[in-house]
């Protein structure tokens, strides 16, 4: 069964870097994800695409303080100098045959 | 400029059937899969509904299959959901979100639009 699983919560100040995660349920780790992020009160935005080799394509406007990595299963956004906006819901994304599955989301905390 | 902005939210009778739709403007809305999202209060983000381009192939979430249907009019650039045997856990925020080209990815949303189910 295809299942993304991201941590509840992370923190970090501002001004710092932060490394959230997305982890492919097994048997599923050369699938591709995207990150979105979700402000408060907002509908969600599309960050980027990442792929298995650590490639990524970001969305329109996206500043170069957003990226991504991978290692194996695992897939990675990094936010660096972070900005008290930064603040939000942070949810991977992939799919399979016939659906599309998120991950629980993980929300980001700006100190 | 992409724009996805949804409407026909509000409240539905336990039971009832609401429709949902989906403007969409700034891009060749026939050349793009489309799909249906949504977020209860306080909830994450779950998957509802996915259609191709020209509306031949389509997907549902088990949890509504066989109540939700999905359907889109490309003369009038525009997607809809029909909602029928509301439930108390179909309560949230619907979102329209548009597919990438190249690959199955979200890359355009709208704002959303609330669905209560209550009596």
């Amino acid at each position: 069964q295809l299942v993304l699983t991201q941590s509840p919560s992370a923190s970090a100040s501002l001004g710092a870097s932060v490394k959230l995660t997305c982890t492919l349920s097994s048997g599923h780790s050369t699938y591709a994800i995207a990150w979105h992020q979700q402000q408060p009160e907002k509908g969600p935005r599309y960050l980027m695409s990442l792929n298995s080799d650590g490639s990524h394509s970001k969305g329109d406007g996206i500043p170069d303080r957003f990226s991504g990595s991978s290692s194996g299963a695992e897939r990675y956004l990094t936010i660096s100098s972070l900005q008290s906006d930064d603040e939000a819901d942070y949810y991977c994304q992939t799919w399979g045959p016939g659906i599309r599955v998120f991950g629980g989301g993980t929300k980001l905390t700006v100190l | 400029e992409v724009q996805l902005v949804e409407s026909g939210g509000g409240l539905g009778q336990p039971g009832g059937s609401l429709r949902l739709s989906c403007a969409a403007s700034g891009f060749i809305f026939s050349s793009y899969e489309m799909n249906w999202v949504r977020q209860a209060p306080g909830k994450g983000l779950e998957w509802v509904s996915y259609i191709s381009e020209s509306g031949g192939t389509i997907y549902y979430a088990d949890s509504v299959k066989g109540r939700f249907t999905i359907s889109r009019d490309n003369a009038k650039n525009s997607l809809y959901l029909e909602m029928n045997s509301l439930r108390a856990e179909d309560t949230a925020v619907y979102y329209c979100a548009r597919e990438m080209t190249t690959v199955t990815i979200f890359d355009y949303w709208g704002q959303g639009t609330l669905v209560t189910v209550s009596s």
